[in-house]
């Protein structure tokens, strides 16, 4: 059973840029959340998608944008970045629509200088 | 608004002795609660939720629906017990929406 993997571990990006991060989730799930963690916060969801469709969404900007493609990786997109946009990201996968078990990955830490 | 408070940023407690980590949650309804540990050098996962009523590693966590509260209990404190413990919740089954709303996190040390 393969676990959820993110790439890349870190990056530097310059204000206004704009950046992709990538998501494999883990065999068989369906499900994937995407949540940033500041430094000494917990993690704040983003965006959640299931089968490809968005389901559920955070208080986050529009330029904080996403998708899941038919085998269910999935990618972060975020325009315009922000020097408030350096943290760690996460994504999360599970099976289903429900209130399940999310295995996370080790995380892309961005930088925005 | 749905919120999770941990008033602890940081416990520390001798090795042996009792642990119990705060949490207390708001939602309009009946949530599902969990709680996440990352191990230094790991990643996040998930240590129990309420729902299954299992003891992990020896950690029990008691939904206490009028206090808004579901804190982390272990009768003794182990070395490895030491790591960032974050309490969770979501919407319920049915509920259309399960994103998981965390606190900011409570760093346990036990010395031993």
């Amino acid at each position: 059973e393969t676990g959820v993997t993110q790439s890349p571990t870190h990056l530097i990006k310059t204000r206004g840029q704009q950046v992709t991060l990538r998501c494999s989730s883990q065999s068989g799930h369906n499900t994937v959340s995407w949540y940033q963690q500041a430094l000494g916060q917990g993690p704040q969801f983003i965006f959640q998608y299931y089968r490809e469709e968005e389901n559920g969404r955070g208080n986050f900007p529009p330029r904080f944008s996403g998708l899941q493609f038919p085998n269910y990786s999935s990618e972060l997109n975020v325009n315009a970045l922000e020097l408030d946009d350096s943290a760690l990201y996460l994504c999360a996968s599970s099976f289903g629509q429900g209130p399940y078990e999310q295995y996370f990955g080790p995380g892309t830490r961005l930088t925005v200088t | 608004a749905q919120r999770v408070t941990q008033p602890e940023k940081l416990l520390s407690v001798f090795k042996g002795a009792p642990v119990e980590l705060k949490c207390n949650y708001s939602y309009s309804g009946s949530p599902e609660l969990f709680w996440y540990v990352q191990y230094s050098r790991q990643r996040l996962q998930l240590l129990l939720r309420h729902i299954s009523r299992e003891s992990i590693k020896g950690f029990t966590a008691d939904l206490n629906k009028g206090e808004t509260s579901f804190h982390l209990k272990k009768p003794f404190a182990q070395e490895e017990d030491s790591a960032m413990y974050y309490c969770a919740l979501s919407g319920p089954r049915g509920a259309g929406s399960y994103q998981l709303t965390f606190g900011k996190g409570t760093k346990l040390s036990v010395i031993p």
